[in-house]
Order: structure tokens, then C-alpha cells, then sequence
């Protein structure tokens, strides 16, 4: 079982709606999640952190935590062209002190 | 505030050939990270500095790959002799120190490529 797992897609949402982003883990113990948004040919660009379960919002960005259900969601309303990229999970592992990434979830948003 | 500084931007070489990454991290941040990012994968940690220590390196190749960090602030990654899986893009990254902030932050990153 992967550390962090997230669906490749690409996700497709038409312009104007919610794109809703999954991401699972296997440590249950970790404490630390962050989502990072990568465009092509772009390094990864933090856009959300979130540490406590439930919800955590930023702007059209909204971060939800389970710990006990072990999974970590990005939503973005009111989606935009320019939000099509790849979108990143990342967990800090227990006993670790670095992050372990996702494959990532490609979003595309069709104008 | 200036962001995480890498250079070269890219580079191409043939197998069995070495290269040197460099890095510059933001300003203050006592950490600083070494990530492998293959196309369609997320970054893999290679290496990890707390000032001008090794935290974690357990991902690294040390037999073709190598990284320092003099002073505790700049670092060089080295690949001595490359292969042609060695394609990737190296990103740098840097934070606050552990157990402050875990949050990381990339700079540019190298596309290497390995023919």
C-alpha cells in the first residue's frame, strides 16, 4: 500500500464549478497534510496546509480532514481555466520530518 | 523576500558523465530539502539538511549521488556517474525548522536529462 495515494485522473469540471480533489493515506498517525497545486513544467506551489480534522478554508479553496477515515480533500469552487494543473497530497509520516507526496490528480477546467 | 534559488535550469549530459546541482534557500529557514520528480510522479525525497546536518538521506543512491551543505546555508547535490534513469527534475525546497513548520517551499527546480 502506498503512503499517500491520490487518483491520477485527469478530473474534468466544466468552468464555474466545484472540483473536489481525494487523497488517502496509510499512517494513521500523521498529523501534518498539505496540498500543493504543480502547473506544467512548474515546481509545486503550497496552497493549502491543514493539521486538525474538518474543515479549513482559504479563498475558493477548502481543505477537509478525517483522521479517522484517513483521507484528506482539496475542494476549489468556482473553478477557473487557470486552476487546470496537477494537484499534489502531502503527508508528514510518523517519525519522519519530511514530506511524502502523491502521485498528484491532474484537474482539467473547460472553459 | 527572495525565494528558493537553483541553477543551472537545465542540462543534458550522456551516462557515466557527473553533474552538480546548486541551491539557495530563503533566508532564515534552517531546513532545506532535495526532491527527484520523474515525469507523471510525485517529488521523491533524496536528502534532507537541519542547518548543516544530515537528517534523512535513507532514499539516496549514495553510490553515484551526494549532496553538502557547507555553512548551513547553500547545498550542491552531485550525480558521479549519471545514468540514464537519473532523468528527472531535482527540486530544492526549504522551511522553517521541524516541529516550527513542516511547510515547504520549491524553487525552480533541474530538468536533467541523460542521454
Amino acid at each position: 500500500q502506498k503512503e499517500v495515494e491520490q487518483n491520477s485522473g485527469p478530473l474534468s469540471v466544466p468552468e464555474g464549478a466545484i472540483a473536489s480533489l481525494n487523497c488517502t493515506y496509510s499512517d494513521r498517525v500523521s498529523q501534518s497534510f498539505f496540498w500543493y497545486r504543480q502547473y506544467s513544467g512548474k515546481s509545486p506551489e503550497l496552497i493549502m496546509s491543514i493539521y486538525s480534522n474538518g474543515d479549513k478554508e482559504d479563498g475558493r479553496f477548502t481543505a477537509q480532514l478525517n483522521k479517522a477515515s484517513q483521507y484528506v480533500s482539496l475542494l476549489i469552487r468556482d473553478s477557473q481555466p487557470s486552476d487546470s494543473a496537477t494537484y499534489l497530497c502531502a503527508v508528514v509520516p510518523t517519525g519522519r520530518r519530511a514530506l511524502t507526496f502523491g502521485s498528484g490528480t491532474r484537474l482539467q477546467v473547460q472553459p | 523576500e527572495a525565494g528558493v534559488a537553483q541553477s543551472p535550469r537545465y542540462k543534458i549530459i550522456e551516462k557515466r558523465q557527473s553533474v552538480a546541482f546548486w541551491c539557495n534557500p530563503i533566508s532564515g529557514h534552517a531546513t532545506l530539502y532535495w526532491y527527484q520528480q520523474i515525469l507523471g510522479q510525485g517529488p521523491k525525497l533524496l536528502i534532507q539538511f537541519q542547518n548543516n546536518g544530515v537528517v534523512d538521506d535513507s532514499q539516496l543512491p549514495k553510490d553515484r549521488f551526494s549532496a553538502e551543505r557547507l555553512k548551513g546555508v547553500d547545498s550542491t547535490l552531485k550525480i558521479q556517474p549519471a545514468k540514464l534513469e537519473d532523468s528527472a527534475v531535482y527540486l530544492c525546497a526549504s522551511s522553517l525548522k521541524p516541529g516550527v513548520s513542516y511547510e515547504q517551499y520549491f524553487g525552480p527546480g533541474t530538468r536533467l536529462t541523460v542521454t
